[in-house]
């Protein structure tokens, strides 16, 4: 099945700095690629997603590349804000396009993120 | 739109005890999903709904059982609870992932279960 490994565990930068965190996937099936920010007795919230027919995606200050041959993506947040402080989740899915065959979506098991003002 | 939501938010259980935590969507979503995270095991599956009339197991099912009440609905039960199953759960809905549609799974805010 599929694995997804996830790195850092915590990373902890200044305000205003850019904040990067980086997934790998096994499972070359994999084409659907979420990321989540969960706040401290939240549920998770889609904050990013990018299918694998398209290298990178931009949405303000949050982008996500990925590069199918190595079989990774990454999480850019840049000009960090205190309230961006939160565990990060990024996730692998073998589900767009699938004809509905397949739902599962595999975790990673977070970053914890910590902006420092 | 309240999106998902979970009831209770809180519960505590003996060992032995029974319960069912609810959920419910209000966007139209065909698939529904129950996960459990629990410290350093990020979310893990417990049983979804790709569509009404229809269940599956995910990666740890056993201790419960899920009810797909209605397109909106879908409910998990502990007939036994055991303290390994002391943890958060996480109630989630998307479209059918086929097409053109996203397959992106949006969370309700969860239940946080204690059993003694």
């Amino acid at each position: 099945g599929e694995n997804v490994e996830q790195h850092p565990s915590t990373l902890s930068v200044q305000e205003g700095d850019s904040a990067v965190i980086k997934c790998t996937y096994s499972d070359s099936a994999s084409n659907y690629f979420p990321w989540y920010k969960q706040e401290l007795g939240k549920g998770p919230q889609l904050i990013i997603d990018i299918r694998s027919n398209v290298g990178e995606k931009k949405d303000q200050r949050i982008a996500v590349t990925l590069n199918k041959t190595a079989k990774h993506f990454s999480l850019h947040i840049t000009e960090t804000q205190p309230e961006d402080s939160a565990v990060y989740f990024c996730a692998a899915s073998p589900s767009w396009n699938s004809g509905g065959s397949n739902y599962k979506l595999t975790f990673g098991k977070g970053t914890l993120l910590t902006v420092n003002p | 739109n309240a999106g998902v939501t979970q009831t209770p938010k809180f519960q505590v259980l003996k060992t032995g005890q029974s319960m069912t935590l609810q959920c419910a969507q209000d966007m139209n979503h065909n698939s529904m999903y129950w996960y459990r995270q629990d410290p350093g095991m990020g979310l893990r599956l417990i049983y979804y709904s790709a569509s009404e009339g229809t269940t599956d197991k995910g990666e740890v099912p056993n201790g419960y059982n899920v009810s797909r009440l209605n397109k909106r609905e879908f409910s998990l039960r502990l007939e036994s609870a055991a303290p390994s199953q002391t943890s958060v759960y996480f109630c989630a809905s998307s479209f059918i992932a086929g097409g053109s549609r996203s397959p992106a799974q949006y969370f309700g805010p969860g239940t946080r279960l204690t059993v003694t």
